[in-house]
């Protein structure tokens, strides 16, 4: 059982280039999420789904594409990057029934 | 507007002493609360959480804490801290509602002196 993974670990983008950000856990969570972590912000939420097939937006969405085709699955892309966007990012999933998120262990991205 | 607030950006104990992490937080409805620890360069780890019941909830690594909703607080507490435990640490506020958002505070990072 590995839980949350995320690949990959480490990432460096030119402005403007586009990348998939991977994430998928083995638990069978329903509930997926993605986080960007920046200095002194805490966790901000990017996207999230309830399920195969439904992505709604979080607080800081602008930039970032999400989709659910599995229950295991949850990409995050990036159509063109910014400088704006460095930060680490943090996928997350959660049982339907129980609030608390396990987390994955993070991609760190920086863009020039 | 929901938030949370950590008003310790930096804590520094010594090792052995007590050690008690501030949490406020303003939300409508009845939250969840829980605290993550975050190692450098790793993902979080979830602490302890309060669903409902007994105010004063066990974690692991010996931490507790207690909900205070008369203050809106969650303060996060160990009695005798280890080096071990020099990590950065997050509150967050979550509800059911919310296809499962949690709102984190801006973490205390904590320093532990030998």
């Amino acid at each position: 059982n590995a839980g949350v993974t995320q690949t990959p670990k480490f990432q460096v983008l030119k402005t403007g280039q586009s990348m998939t950000l991977q994430c998928a856990q083995d638990m069978n969570h329903e509930y997926m999420s993605w986080y960007r972590q920046d200095p002194g912000m805490g966790l901000r939420l990017i996207h999230y789904s309830v399920g195969a097939g439904i992505t709604d937006q979080g607080e800081v969405p602008n930039g970032y594409n999400v989709s659910r085709s599995t229950t295991e699955d949850f990409p995050l892309r990036l159509l063109s990057a910014a400088p704006s966007q460095t930060s680490v990012y943090f996928c997350a999933s959660r049982q339907v029934d129980r609030p608390e998120q396990y987390f994955g262990p993070g991609t760190r991205l920086t863009v020039t | 507007a929901q938030s949370v607030t950590q008003p310790d950006i930096h804590i520094t104990v010594s090792e052995g002493a007590s050690l008690e992490l501030r949490c406020n937080y303003s939300y409508g409805a009845t939250p969840y609360l829980f605290w993550y620890v975050q190692s450098p360069g790793q993902g979080l780890q979830l602490l302890l959480k309060y669903f409902s019941g007994d105010t004063l909830v066990q974690g692991i690594k010996g931490f507790e804490a207690e909900f205070k909703r008369s203050q809106s607080s969650f303060n996060l507490r160990k009695p005798s801290v280890h080096w071990s435990d020099a990590a950065e640490y997050f509150c967050a506020v979550g509800n059911y509602n919310q296809g499962g958002k949690l709102i984190f505070g801006q973490g205390t990072e904590l320093s532990v002196k030998p």
